[in-house]
């Protein structure tokens, strides 16, 4: 089935550690984004990426950074992550056509301690 | 600043009609989208409104007013299935969503 997936589905990790959240769709969308969904808060944009080779700054991206070396990939990384980066991470991507309407993947459950 | 208000929360009948609302303050506008998302589970696109009016698809309807800064999401018939949250999001002069923090809808037998 195509769509994004995500990896991992969760995880727990020590403050001070550096972590990647994988992010790869199949659906040859050229702009993706990286959201964190927080109890009681909208989901918030860290990071964005409108085409390959492109990336771009969202609401809340200190602590945060992304790469787009092709159309089907956008990790995340933390490079040294903090418990207030505690929070379910979604991935996003969209076609550019038409509403332009963002579709998600599964999400990533990071819990850092 | 950039602001999207809904209700925290909605108790609704099965069977019955519910309307959520939804009012935004935002730079620019581009775009109104209504998304469902169940616990535990990521975001679905239900509706776009760009346009004022109503938009009808199924059981679903979304309005539009931009000059009130105001969207509504009418769910008819409604079914235990459609206990979710409902997250409201505007896409603002730069292209980017602004969402509210949602909308959990609780359907009653």
């Amino acid at each position: 089935i195509a769509g994004i997936t995500q990896a991992p589905t969760s995880q727990i990790l020590a403050a001070g550690r550096r972590m990647t959240l994988r992010c790869t769709q199949d659906m040859r969308h050229n702009a993706m984004y990286w959201y964190r969904q927080d109890l009681g808060l909208g989901l918030r944009l860290i990071h964005y990426s409108n085409t390959a080779g492109t990336t771009g700054k969202g609401e809340v991206p200190d602590g945060y950074s992304v790469s787009r070396a092709n159309t089907d990939d956008f990790p995340l990384t933390l490079a040294s992550a903090v418990p207030s980066q505690t929070s379910v991470y979604f991935c996003a991507s969209s076609d550019g056509q038409g509403a332009d309407e963002q579709y998600f993947g599964p999400g990533t459950r990071l819990t850092v301690t | 600043g950039q602001n999207i208000d809904q209700p925290t929360e909605m108790t609704a009948t099965e069977g019955a009609i519910v309307q959520i609302n939804c009012t935004y303050q935002t730079s620019g506008f581009n775009g109104l989208f209504w998304y469902q998302q169940h616990a535990g589970e990521a975001p679905t696109f239900l509706s776009y409104n760009v346009l004022d009016g109503l938009e009808e698809k199924g059981r679903f309807s979304s309005f539009l007013s931009r000059s009130k800064g105001y969207s509504y999401l009418l769910l008819k018939e409604l079914q235990m299935k459609d206990s979710a949250s409902y997250l409201c999001a505007v896409r603002d002069s730069n292209y980017q969503l602004i969402w509210g923090a949602g909308t959990k809808l609780i359907i009653k037998p």
